[in-house]
């Protein structure tokens, strides 16, 4: 899990509200991402972030939103929009050079 | 169209034996291939990343071959341990914006 730490590790929701997964990073580095992993599914990307306050839709950015006011911090908010909005959530940041990528312990968040 | 498949989706060993997992990518240009080991709620650990001029990198018990030819990579275990039990995802660096593309994953359980 190097550096980066999410939090909570479970997270339960009603139907209808927003919630706010948070994802911090001691690894000074600049890009940040997020993933949705539902079961016998590769990640999908959410949305990620190369530099402090500018940040790019991935594939399935509907019904999220983010924010990167912080080079450290890379919350992703789970709006009442997401269909689907039970599942895996994991936050990842990336080094230069190789693009090599390392992940948080994961978000299991769950609506009801 | 960019993919990573796997195979096998799933597979049981007995520990201390052997066993190979499959990785082919259709994705072009292609920067780099990487395993990553993710035990159950937790997230991705990074085993292996080879670039396109690497043939094999060793981590351990654990091989990544890559033919880039053939785009096919595998990842050989040995002397598996219960530790082991895990899934095993592919990654592929490349397409024509540098993401990541995952693949699903092989769920590999090893059995006393």
């Amino acid at each position: 899990d190097g550096g980066i730490t999410q939090s909570p590790k479970y997270l339960f929701r009603k139907e209808g509200q927003n919630v706010t997964l948070s994802c911090e990073q001691n690894l000074n580095h600049d890009a940040m991402y997020w993933y949705r992993q539902d079961p016998g599914q590769g990640l999908r990307l959410i949305y990620y972030s190369q530099i402090v306050n500018d940040f790019q839709k991935g594939d399935i950015a509907e019904g999220y939103s983010v924010s990167r006011e912080k080079k450290e911090s890379f919350p992703l908010t789970v709006t009442s929009a997401q269909k689907n909005p039970t599942a895996f959530y994991l936050c990842a940041s990336r080094t230069a050079g190789l693009n090599e990528q390392y992940f948080g312990p994961g978000t299991r968040l769950t609506v009801t | 169209k960019n993919q990573v498949e796997q195979s096998p989706q799933s597979l049981i060993i007995l520990e201390g034996k052997n066993c190979t997992l499959q990785c082919n990518y259709t994705v072009s240009p292609f920067s780099n291939l990487r395993w990553y080991k993710q035990d159950t709620g937790r997230g991705p650990v990074s085993l292996t990343i080879m670039t396109f001029s690497e043939n094999t990198k060793s981590n351990g018990r654990y091989t990544a071959t890559l033919d880039a030819d053939t785009k096919q990579s595998s990842l050989h275990i040995t002397a598996s341990q219960l530790s082991d039990s895990a899934s095993y995802i592919c990654v592929v660096s490349g397409g024509s914006q540098g993401n990541l593309i995952f693949g699903k994953g092989t769920k590999l359980s090893v059995k006393p």
